[in-house]
């Protein structure tokens, strides 16, 4: 049974420019999470989709946008990034309400 | 913005030594879990305590909960080098309203455990 999986890994953008993420949740699972984790910081909550709408949102500004698709994988969108944005970001699945959430290996975006 | 601190920043032992990792956070929870993180990849689940709960074991992890307080402690017996990781402590908060299935993180402790 595979885990979430990301892609991709690694990734390396200049400022101004777009960038999408993508994620695979845990099979039996379709509430997909997002994470901004800076270096040496705890995660940070973008948003949660469930259902593919966005059910929840953390204090991201509206340059992170996100989308599931009907087999409840998402993508995780970031326009005209900022040196800011560099960061591991996270996804994490789970089914339905469920309180534990299962993380993805992360990409790792730099932006130059 | 993250929802507690946890102490200490950094925990350096000996194999076979315990560890103990505290996290205090600020909003009313449903459940307070903690989490292990490998050379800035993924984290792994470890244990979830409940809001009503004061006390958990898993194998060589014990947690604890004051909720009266707003902490709780991470307890791990016996370390072993391969326990050298991250430790987070993340909070959910009551259901019912728009926070519900947020997980808000600390910034977590970083174990270091020598051989």
């Amino acid at each position: 049974d595979a885990g979430v999986t990301q892609s991709p890994t690694h990734l390396i953008k200049t400022r101004g420019q777009q960038v999408t993420l993508r994620c695979s949740p845990k099979s039996g699972h379709d509430t997909v999470s997002w994470y901004q984790q800076a270096l040496g910081q705890g995660p940070q909550f973008i948003f949660q989709y469930y259902e593919e709408e966005e059910r929840q949102r953390g204090n991201f500004p509206d340059r992170f946008s996100g989308h599931q698709f009907p087999n409840y994988s998402s993508e995780l969108n970031v326009n005209a990034l900022l040196l800011g944005d560099s960061a591991l970001y996270l996804c994490a699945s789970q089914p339905g309400r469920a309180d534990t959430q299962y993380f993805g290996p992360g990409t790792r975006l730099t932006v130059l | 913005s993250q929802q507690g601190e946890e102490d200490p920043q950094a925990l350096s032992i000996q194999e076979g030594e315990n560890a103990t990792m505290n996290c205090s956070y600020k909003t009313s929870i449903n459940n307070l879990q903690w989490y292990r993180q490998n050379s800035g990849r993924g984290l792994v689940h470890l244990i979830l305590i409940r809001s009503n709960e004061r006390e958990k074991h898993s194998g060589r992890l014990r947690v604890t909960l004051d909720t009266s307080k707003k902490s709780s402690s991470l307890l791990i017996t016996a370390s072993r080098a391969a326990d050298t990781a991250s430790y987070f402590c993340a909070t959910l908060p009551n259901a019912g309203g728009t926070s519900y299935g947020k997980l808000t993180f600390g910034q977590g402790t970083i174990l270091t455990v020598h051989p």
